[in-house]
């Protein structure tokens, strides 16, 4: 069965340094890979998702991830932190589970913390 | 294209009542997805229903039930509340068959006392 594992709870970065955020997924390559983010008291919100059109994928907010098969991750990256990328960010697969039936699968989340 | 909504924001409920949620999926989308989300934890997956009817669940007992329209709208429905059901609950909608992504509303926080 298809398990994301995201490394690390909490992130701390210094504002302007480069965030990265690592997702692992276990099995056979899903169709697709998603990377969400989630303000305090709010939903989750779609950053950017692979589709395997390209391996390099360019998301909102300047965030962007690279699909890497042979090492089965799906790193989130950022050049330069802004005080407002502090959020929490989940990792996600969608696997299928009959038929023609899919569901997505969730890593544990990661909360990404900025420090002025 | 408007979004999905969820109706209530917040609810408070005493232990062993029984809450109905609401959701609103986005038009066109005939896939919606509940999840249950405990402070600091990340999504749990509950049920999927796929045009009106279940097609997949989580783990997640039999008192955790749910309904979804051909308005595109859908109910999550939990009898017999226990104090752990506290947590945000939230519905997303996708187009097809849960393949892509899938789009949040911005949750019900239900409170069990």
């Amino acid at each position: 069965a298809q398990s994301v594992t995201q490394l690390g709870s909490h992130v701390s970065v210094s504002e302007g340094a480069l965030v990265l955020l690592r997702c692992n997924y276990s099995s056979s390559v899903p169709p697709y890979l998603f990377w969400y983010v989630q303000y305090p008291n709010q939903g989750l919100q779609l950053l950017l998702k692979y589709t395997s059109a390209a391996t390099l994928v360019k998301g909102i907010n300047g965030f962007e991830a690279e699909f890497k098969k042979s090492e089965t991750s799906f790193h989130l990256t950022k050049p330069s932190a802004h005080m407002s990328d502090a959020a929490e960010y989940f990792c996600a697969v969608s696997s299928r589970f009959m038929d023609s039936n899919y569901q997505l699968i969730w890593g544990a989340g990661t909360k990404l913390i900025i420090k002025p | 294209e408007t979004g999905v909504t969820q109706s209530p924001t917040h609810l408070i409920k005493t232990r062993g009542q029984q809450v109905t949620l609401r959701c609103s999926s986005q038009s066109g989308h005939n896939t919606v997805s509940w999840y249950q989300q405990a402070l600091g934890q990340g999504p749990q997956f509950i049920f999927q229903y796929y045009r009106e009817e279940e097609n997949g669940r989580g783990n997640f007992p039999p008192r955790f039930s749910g309904l979804q329209f051909p308005n595109y709208s859908s109910e999550l429905n939990v009898n017999a509340l226990e104090l752990d059901d506290s947590a945000l609950y939230l519905c997303a909608s996708t187009p097809g068959q849960g393949a892509g992504e899938q789009y949040f509303g911005p949750g019900t926080r239900l409170t069990v006392t």
